[in-house]
């Protein structure tokens, strides 16, 4: 079975700008998380959806955002982007079946804003 | 608030040297504690999943158990290719948010 993928791998964007970034999970999994990990603060959950459907939020501003579509797979989109929003954002899979499933992280998409 | 803890935060190793990384935790209703490890620029590779206190599980050189208050993951005759990042992380009740510590950094040299 191939495993999560995003894409793209890396970006550099300025301030200001806008980013979109894509997640297609394990096949048959049906929740997609997605998680910003940076030095200081580690992993961090930003949101999960199912269904189509935002389940669960982080503490994270609004300009940070995301969807589902019905294939499951899942885009976040970060408006007004800051420096402090340079990271590497890990987007995790799994099958939620009522019991705790592992989530299973595609490669990460590396993003640097100048 | 739940909150995870990982010690060391650095760990060296000469090759063939056990040892044991540390994962506290406080949450409210484990359902589950995850290890995953982590290599430079690359995504989190799930390692296990624990449930209940006094489980254990192995995979090659790695063992990990877990108590009511924390999980260790020890490591047997470790090899260089051991060296990466190990996180570890708590689901509770609530959500489906994983929680996560701030890793253990490995190095092995032979």
């Amino acid at each position: 079975k191939a495993g999560v993928t995003q894409t793209p791998r890396y970006l550099i964007k300025t301030r200001g700008q806008q980013v979109t970034l894509s997640c297609s999970p394990i096949s048959g999994h049906r929740s997609v998380s997605w998680y910003q990990q940076t030095p200081g603060q580690g992993l961090q959950f930003l949101f999960e959806y199912f269904s189509e459907t935002q389940r669960n939020k982080g503490n994270f501003p609004g300009r940070f955002s995301g969807r589902q579509f019905s294939n499951s797979r899942s885009e976040m989109n970060v408006s007004t982007l800051e420096l402090g929003d340079s990271a590497l954002y890990l987007c995790a899979s799994s099958l939620d079946q009522g019991t705790t499933d592992t989530q299973y992280f595609g490669p990460g998409t590396r993003l640097t804003v100048l | 608030e739940d909150q995870v803890t990982q010690s060391p935060e650095a760990l060296r190793l000469q090759e063939g040297e056990s040892s044991s990384l540390n994962c506290s935790y406080t949450v409210s209703g484990l359902r589950g504690l995850f290890w995953y490890r982590q290599d430079p620029g690359k995504g989190p590779e799930f390692l296990f999943t624990l449930y209940s206190a006094g489980e254990e599980k192995e995979k090659e050189r790695l063992k990990a158990t877990l108590t009511k208050k924390e999980s260790f993951l020890h490591i047997t005759a470790p090899k260089p290719e051991d060296s990466a990042t190990y996180l570890c992380a708590v689901l509770n009740q609530a959500g489906t948010a994983l929680i996560f510590g701030k890793g253990t950094t490995l190095s092995v040299s032979s």
